[in-house]
């Protein structure tokens, strides 16, 4: 079963627009760690905002906010203000607890377009 | 340079072939993770190690043969190509438990299987 998943292939923005890019995830573990990572064309990968599953508080970083929802396991990423350079693929990610292993997984990813 | 490299960066073979794909860091992290990527599936884990001499099956192990003889090292190895193993592979790192967890990603290996 799928236990990170990214419901959007492909979304849309107008520049300097808000956009919220969906992650919904499952694990049993009571501990664990949300991520989102984005990958430009050229292709590295770039870590942007950490949300633990203890965290009280919304992750924040820039212009980059972590919606978590515990309830619904879901860990959506906001992106304020799009800008050009914010057109990329956008990936979800966990890190397990005890009974995964510790091991991270990821989404299928939605790649965000920004238009001028 | 402190890091993490992948080598190969690009690599041609033929069905059949042996092929064995390098990554070392120089963090002394305790984690390491290859994984695949291909067009729909996002990054699909392939083996993932916790520490010199332990690995673990991730979600994609079949076709492949990793080890772990030291902790800055961890190959992975496709010991017979198919055509279906052509993909981009990423290695990663990480220090270890008490950490965010945040990855830290080499560049990626291209491998194409003729």
């Amino acid at each position: 079963a799928q236990k990170i998943t990214q419901t959007q292939p492909g979304m849309f923005v107008q520049e300097k627009e808000a956009v919220t890019l969906d992650c919904t995830y499952d694990t049993s573990d009571p501990s664990y760690g949300l991520f989102w990572y984005k990958q430009p064309s050229s292709g590295e990968m770039i870590f942007l905002i950490y949300q633990g599953s203890y965290d009280q508080q919304n992750a924040t970083e820039g212009r980059y906010s972590l919606n978590f929802q515990k309830a619904r396991k879901s860990a959506n990423l906001v992106i304020s203000a799009s800008q050009l350079g914010d057109s990329a693929m956008y990936f979800c990610a966990m890190r397990e607890g005890r009974t995964g292993g510790f091991k991270t997984i990821f989404g299928a990813g939605t790649r965000l377009f920004v238009k001028a | 340079d402190a890091g993490i490299t992948q080598s190969p960066r690009y690599k041609i073979t033929e069905t059949g072939r042996q092929v064995t794909l390098m990554c070392h860091q120089t963090w002394s992290h305790s984690y390491m993770f290859w994984y695949r990527q291909d067009l729909g599936h996002g990054l699909r884990l392939i083996y993932y190690s916790a520490a010199a001499d332990i690995t673990d099956k991730g979600e994609v192990p079949d076709g492949y043969v990793v080890s772990r003889s030291k902790t800055e090292n961890f190959p992975l190895t496709l010991e017979s190509a198919t055509r279906s193993q052509t993909s981009v592979y990423f290695c990663a790192s990480r220090p270890g438990l008490a950490d965010t967890g945040e990855l830290f990603f080499g560049e990626g290996s291209r491998l194409t299987v003729l």
